[in-house]
């Protein structure tokens, strides 16, 4: 079956722009996680969502946001963006089995200039 | 609050000897532990997953321990092999709902095999 399919691969904004990344889950799976890649910092959390609803969310500012669409595809939005927001950008499915096999997206490269 | 510690950022070893990567936990509400490698511009990928009930799990070259009272687990890999070289993370998560339901990560290792 075919895997989390993320887009675009690369991005570059200009400080102050937004953009939005898109997710689409392994098929049937219903959670969406999105992670920040930089370098040093591993994987941050940033936002969780189940069935159309948030479900966690990390310590990021209200610049990020999210949201889930009832096929379960899933986009993220940055807003204002700053020199920092450059990372990558993962998104990983999961579905509702007892074994937590997520499965992560290739990601998207953004940098900011 | 780094709540799954990876302490050592590198880890150097010979093709065909043993590697152990560590990890750290302070959540006592964790309850399942992930193994993911990653290579560059690529996601991570699945490798293996211990639950808390459990101390040890297998598949393969890769063995995960968990020693709970420490919180700490380990993965082992026997033996090494020039494309093991990669960056690891560990992950952990508790419960299927609330907080601690999302899978945090530890700041990754990376693993280079020498021919």
């Amino acid at each position: 079956k075919a895997g989390v399919t993320q887009t675009p691969r690369y991005l570059i904004k200009t400080r102050g722009q937004q953009v939005t990344l898109s997710c689409s889950p392994i098929s049937g799976h219903r959670s969406v996680s999105w992670y920040q890649q930089t370098p040093g910092q591993g994987l941050q959390f940033l936002f969780e969502y189940f069935s159309e609803t948030q479900r966690n969310k990390g310590n990021f500012p209200g610049r990020f946001s999210g949201r889930q669409f009832s096929n379960s595809r899933s986009e993220m939005n940055v807003s204002t963006l700053e020199l920092g927001d450059s990372a990558l950008y993962l998104c990983a499915s999961s579905g509702t089995g007892g074994n937590y096999g997520y499965t992560f997206g290739s990601g998207t490269r953004l940098t900011v200039v | 609050d780094q709540q799954v510690k990876q302490n050592s950022p590198s880890l150097s070893v010979q093709e065909g000897r043993i590697s152990i990567l560590n990890c750290d936990y302070t959540n006592s509400m964790f309850d399942y532990f992930l193994w993911y490698k990653k290579y560059p511009a690529e996601g991570p990928t699945f490798l293996i997953s211990i639950s808390s009930i459990k101390d040890k799990n297998e598949d393969g070259r890769f063995t995960v321990f968990l020693n709970k009272s420490a919180k700490h687990l380990s993965l082992h890999i026997v033996p090494s092999q020039p494309g093991d070289s990669a960056v690891y993370f560990c992950a952990a998560k508790g419960g299927r709902a609330g907080a601690n339901s999302k899978l945090t990560f530890g700041k990754g290792i990376t693993l280079s095999v020498r021919p």
